[in-house]
């Protein structure tokens, strides 16, 4: 069955520095979201990218979706402490999402 | 107040014990869910639910059942708890299938000893 890998499990940056994450299906997708979970938190929408190699934008925030619409990235630009938390994508499957592993960001100050 | 409301918040319970989570929305959506986070595991899908009649499996759904009492409620039953099934529990809803995002409750964490 179609399984949504993410890497990687865990990122520790310098605040400033540039961090990526990146989501892989092993069939093709129809759309993929993107949610951030602070620590403590629960998980909430970013965004959702449906065309074949769409990017979008939100500020310091880049999301990437693939030619093939396999895969995805969120990059973000000098992060912030602010960015602390788990990022996780999310790609459907019939008629529900299926959830990454996720990717653990820790800004140290 | 939280448009999707989970209680309780926290639980601690033995094992063998019958455990019901709950989960109330006032988005006024059709679809709901339960997920359970484990560390490294992400978020897997117990059960969902497209309206007050139908209920579905998701890929965890054993030692799990389910009660969708109205729109607006969504219930998780664990029969006899067991302490594998400590995790972080959430419940989401969705306006739309899956061109839809999903909001979620605050969390319900379980702990079963």
């Amino acid at each position: 069955g179609q399984q949504v890998m993410q890497i990687p499990q865990y990122q520790h940056v310098q605040e400033g520095e540039d961090f990526t994450t990146y989501c892989n299906s092993s069939t093709t997708l129809s759309n993929i979201q993107w949610y951030k979970q602070r620590p403590g938190g629960h998980p909430v929408f970013l965004i959702q990218l449906v065309k074949s190699g769409e990017v979008k934008k939100q500020k310091r925030l880049t999301f990437q979706f693939g030619e093939a619409k396999k895969n995805s990235s969120l990059h973000i630009t000098a992060t912030q402490t602010t960015d602390v938390g788990t990022y996780f994508c999310a790609g459907p499957r019939g008629n529900q999402f299926y959830f990454g592993t996720g990717t653990s960001l820790t800004v140290i100050p | 107040d939280a448009d999707v409301t989970q209680t309780p918040r926290n639980r601690i319970t033995k094992t063998g014990k019958r455990i019901m989570l709950e989960c109330s929305q006032t988005k006024g959506h059709d679809r709901m869910y339960w997920y359970r986070q484990d560390p490294g595991l992400g978020l897997r899908l117990i059960y969902y639910s497209f309206d007050v009649k139908d209920i579905n499996k998701g890929e965890i759904s054993d030692g799990y059942s389910v009660s969708r009492q109205a729109q607006a409620k969504f219930s998780l039953s664990l029969e006899s708890a067991i302490p594998n099934q400590t995790a972080l529990y959430f419940c989401a809803t969705s306006e739309v299938g899956n061109a839809g995002e999903l909001f979620f409750g605050e969390g319900s964490r379980l702990t079963v000893l």
